[in-house]
């Protein structure tokens, strides 16, 4: 079975400095990795997705095979990207999504 | 286009009291899912519907039954509430069940049950 560990459940930084969100999986197969993120009271939105290689305001993930780890890093935090991130899994031919647990990001003045 | 529509917002319950959660989506999406979120375990998923007619459980199905009611809409029904149903329940919807692609979610309810 495909499981995904975020082991921070809280991560502060402040505005300007670089951020890092761990995500970890286990799946046998080929997985598809993606990043969504939730801002306070709003719905979940997909943030980006390892097979588009995109950058999307200004975040980044890059799949690790050999590590098998997705982490999302923006060089530089904003205020406004405080907010709950959940790394999640599809199997490549699946239609279900296994979420992590969540990492609660605060980025401070 | 709406998106994913849930009704109601908010909802209280007593303990074994029974209610339905509505789930809309107008962008003719195949997949349709019932996710429950709470603080420190992420989002699990309840029950999902791969296509109109069929429904599969998820991780944590116990004490739901849900109904995809046209390709449009799936309920997701509690029929004797309990105190640890107390969560945010996201309803969401995915184009094509296999392919790589994105889920598009709902604004969620809030439940508490008493």
């Amino acid at each position: 079975a495909q499981r995904v560990t975020q082991p921070e459940k809280l991560l502060s930084v402040f505005k300007g400095a670089p951020v890092e969100l761990k995500c970890n999986y286990s799946y046998s197969g080929s997985p598809e990795l993606f990043w969504y993120v939730q801002y306070s009271r709003q719905r979940l939105q997909l943030l980006l997705r390892h097979i588009s290689r995109e950058s999307i305001k200004g975040f980044t993930a890059d799949l690790n095979k050999g590590e098998t780890s997705f982490h999302l890093k923006k060089p530089f935090a904003q205020e406004e990207d405080s907010a709950m991130y959940y790394c999640a899994l599809s199997k490549a031919s699946g239609s279900r999504l296994t979420f992590g647990e969540g990492t609660q990001l605060t980025v401070n003045p | 286009n709406a998106g994913v529509t849930q009704t109601p917002k908010f909802q209280v319950l007593k303990t074994g009291q029974s209610m339905t959660l509505q789930c809309a989506q107008d962008m003719n999406h195949n997949s349709m899912y019932w996710y429950r979120q709470d603080p420190g375990m992420g989002l699990r998923l309840i029950y999902y519907s791969a296509s109109e007619g069929t429904t599969d459980k998820g991780e944590v199905p116990n004490g739901y039954n849900v109904s995809r009611l046209n390709k449009r809409e799936f309920s997701l029904r509690l029929e004797s509430a309990a105190p640890s149903q107390t969560s945010v329940y996201f309803c969401a919807s995915r184009m094509q069940a296999g392919v790589a692609d994105t889920q598009y979610f709902g604004p969620g309810t809030r439940l508490t049950v008493l």
